[in-house]
């Protein structure tokens, strides 16, 4: 079945350094991928829906400059959080749409420790 | 935008048992409501989906029901075992493959 992979999938950080998560479809072509932040005994929540070639689109509430998002290819999108925090602490996984399905496909997950 | 909410929050059932988690969704024009199982630590994982056009969906020992008139559905799970135990997420969107809202979730215990 389709593979959607994420790197890395643990990171520990310095407050106030910069982390770059990837996430890659293997093998298949994903116009669109979502990412999500999911704190411990919580909820996905969708960060932001990344289409390649263009800007990414935001939620509510989501700082466009502190979670960068980049979708040059139509197999590798990457979130970088710029200056983390402790409270930047989450599991952060994306997900994919395979262009000629339209099935959705989920990465293993990012957790992000930032100290 | 769309928000989902799931109960309960918390449902412990004993082996072989039902087990029932209700969501209901706020924007009409969702159409497509998958259900996935989350283990610790791990990616979701989807177990069973319906679409608009359909009231009722089964899978062996899971199935949804979708009332749209009312938004709400409903994942049913019969004859539990332990390794059921996991924590179950609904979610919405327009068509399948867009962005999902997910409700808040309900971890499932099946004691033996």
């Amino acid at each position: 079945g389709a593979v959607v992979s994420q790197h890395p999938s643990r990171v520990i950080c310095k407050s106030g350094t910069s982390v770059k998560i990837e996430c890659r479809s293997l093998d298949f072509q994903a116009t669109t991928m979502f990412w999500y932040r999911q704190f411990p005994k919580q909820s996905l929540m969708l960060m932001a829906t990344s289409n390649e070639g263009s800007k990414a689109t935001y939620e509510q509430g989501v700082e466009k400059d502190k979670f960068l998002i980049n979708h040059a290819s139509l197999t590798l999108s990457t979130l970088t959080v710029t200056s983390a925090h402790p409270e930047d602490s989450s599991f952060y996984i994306c997900s994919a749409t395979a262009t000629n399905t339209g099935e959705l496909f989920f990465g293993e997950g990012s957790r992000l420790t930032v100290l | 935008g769309e928000n989902v909410e799931q109960h309960p929050s918390t449902l412990s059932v004993q082996e072989g048992d039902s087990a029932v988690i209700k969501c209901t969704y706020s924007d009409s024009a969702s159409n497509y409501f998958p259900w996935y199982k989350q283990e610790l630590g791990k990616r979701p994982q989807l177990i069973i989906d319906i679409r608009s056009n359909v009231g009722e969906k089964k899978d062996q020992r899971i199935a949804v029901t979708l009332n749209k008139t009312a938004k709400h559905f409903s994942l049913h799970i019969t004859e539990t075992q332990p390794e059921d135990s996991a924590v179950y997420f609904c979610a919405a969107s327009f068509v399948a493959g867009t962005a999902l809202i997910f409700g808040k979730g309900t971890t499932l215990s099946v004691s033996s």
